[in-house]
C-alpha cells in the first residue's frame, strides 16, 4: 500500500541553525513527490515537488529536498532557520489511482526558538 | 485570483445537526477534493471529483455527502454529525493528474457537541 511516513512529530531549531525534516514513502513507481507548509489557522502551500531528473530540487522560501531512490526519502532542508518559518510541514505522494490524489504524512510541526 | 474558497471557517454543531461546507475555486481545475486534519494524521481524504457530475470515495467518507454539478463548487455535507467529526476540513482543486500542485482552501474547523 501507498504510504508517506514523517518520523519527527515535533522538531524545535534554534534561529539561525540548519534544518532537515524526514519523508519516508513506499510507493511502487516512480513517486511524485511533494512538500507542503501550513502555517497556523491557514491552508496549505506547495514549498517544492519532484517529479524525475534532478534529485535536488529548490522550492520557495530557500527551502529545498532531495530524492534518494535508494532510502524512499524526500527530505527537506533548510541552511538557515527564520523566526517565520516555524509551522506544520506535510510531505506527500500523488498517487496514480483515485485521480491523482495526495497521500499525506502525519506531519511534523517546527519550533523556532529565538 | 481568489483561488480556493471555503466557508464557513469556524462552525458548531450539535449532535444529530446536519450542515454543508461550501467550496468554490475559479482556477478551472477539473479535479477537487475534501480532507479532514486532525492531530498525528495528517490529511485525510474523504471525497473527490474528477469532473462535473462525478465523485468518489476516499479513504474516510462514512458521514459525509459531495456532489459536483458545476466545475466551481464542490459542497461537503455531513448527513448527522457527530462527536467524531469534530475536525478541521480542507477543500482542495488541482487539475488531473498525479504531478499537479494542489491548491487548498483556509480550512473550516468543525466542533460537534
Amino acid at each position: 500500500a501507498q504510504s508517506v511516513t514523517q518520523p519527527d512529530i515535533h522538531i524545535t531549531v534554534s534561529e539561525g541553525a540548519s534544518l532537515e525534516l524526514r519523508c519516508n514513502y513506499s510507493y511502487g513507481a516512480t513517486p511524485y513527490l511533494f512538500w507542503y507548509v501550513q502555517s497556523p489557522g491557514q491552508g496549505l502551500q506547495l514549498l517544492l515537488k519532484y517529479f524525475s531528473g534532478d534529485t535536488l530540487v529548490q522550492g520557495i522560501k530557500g527551502f529545498e529536498a532531495e530524492f534518494k531512490r535508494s532510502q524512499s526519502s524526500f527530505n527537506l532542508r533548510k541552511p538557515s532557520v527564520h523566526w517565520s518559518d516555524a509551522a506544520e510541514y506535510f510531505c506527500a505522494v500523488g498517487a496514480r489511482s483515485q485521480g491523482g490524489k495526495l497521500i499525506f504524512g502525519q506531519g511534523t510541526e517546527l519550533s523556532v526558538k529565538p | 485570483n481568489a483561488g480556493v474558497t471555503q466557508t464557513p471557517k469556524f462552525q458548531v454543531l450539535k449532535t444529530g445537526q446536519s450542515m454543508t461546507l461550501q467550496c468554490a475555486q475559479d482556477m478551472n481545475h477539473e479535479y477537487m477534493s475534501w480532507y479532514r486534519q486532525d492531530p498525528g494524521m495528517g490529511l485525510r481524504l474523504i471525497h473527490y471529483s474528477v469532473g462535473a457530475g462525478i465523485t468518489d470515495q476516499g479513504e474516510v467518507p462514512n458521514g459525509y455527502n459531495v456532489s459536483r454539478s458545476t466545475t466551481e463548487d464542490f459542497p461537503l455535507r455531513l448527513l448527522s454529525a457527530a462527536p467524531s467529526q469534530t475536525s478541521v476540513y480542507f477543500c482542495a482543486s488541482r487539475y488531473q493528474g498525479p504531478n499537479t500542485e494542489a491548491f487548498f482552501g483556509q480550512g473550516t474547523r468543525l466542533t460537534v457537541v
